[in-house]
């Protein structure tokens, strides 16, 4: 069974700061993982998928993560914060290029203080 | 094209009664995926299905809900009986055969009096 454990629900940065969102995962098999971010009352937008390519993968809005095996880790990160960057992150992960229900995380609720 | 299309985007039901969410996946898109969102928490599966066949509801409620995609016409998840306890927003997403980002639409947040 797969899991997703996002470190923090709340996450508060100062504008111009750095941002790092937390996002560790359990597979059985090599793993897809992704990151979609949700604006208060619409849905889900990728921001970035890692499939077995690239470890550092480039996201939309200037985010990127790593895919690190040995720690089991997806972490997200953006250079400098934006106050249009508030918003929920989620993590998830797929057995299979996205085509399997995707697995979750609880979400980070990302806070930018001015 | 036009994304993903959900309606209605807000349902409100009394104890008991029937709810019907809607789901218009995107142009050539031929899978259908359906979550789940309680307040404070992530989505949770509850179904995949493909053209007139479910793949896989392992995170559907064994019972009072259901869901279809027909040959022709949206995908539907149907609650019956809902209880205060469905209230939540549910989401659909849609892939194209072949790649790997799924889509989401805007979800219908469904409210049980």
């Amino acid at each position: 069974a797969q899991s997703v454990t996002q470190l923090g629900s709340h996450v508060s940065v100062s504008e111009g700061a750095l941002v790092l969102l937390r996002c560790n995962y359990s597979s059985s098999v090599p793993p897809y993982l992704f990151w979609y971010v949700q604006y208060p009352n619409q849905g889900l937008q990728l921001l970035l998928k890692y499939t077995s390519a690239a470890t550092l993968v480039k996201g939309i809005n200037g985010f990127e993560a790593e895919f690190k095996k040995s720690e089991t880790s997806f972490h997200l990160t953006k250079p400098s914060a934006h106050m249009s960057d508030a918003a929920e992150y989620f993590c998830a992960v797929s057995d299979r290029r996205g085509a399997d229900g995707l697995t979750f995380g609880k979400g980070t609720h990302l806070i930018i203080q001015p | 094209n036009a994304g993903v299309m959900q309606n209605p985007r807000h349902l409100v039901r009394r104890r008991g009664q029937e709810a019907r969410l809607r789901c218009s996946p995107m142009k050539g898109h031929s899978h259908v995926y359906w979550y789940r969102q309680l307040p404070e928490e992530g989505l949770k599966f509850m179904v995949y299905l493909q053209k007139e066949n479910i793949i896989d509801e392992s995170g559907m409620p064994k019972e009072r809900f259901s869901a279809e995609f027909p040959k022709e016409g949206p995908s539907i998840l149907r609650i019956q009986q809902v209880v205060r306890g469905d209230s939540a927003a549910y989401f659909c997403a849609t892939l194209r055969e072949g790649l790997d980002e799924q889509f989401f639409g805007p979800g219908t947040r469904l409210t049980v009096l």
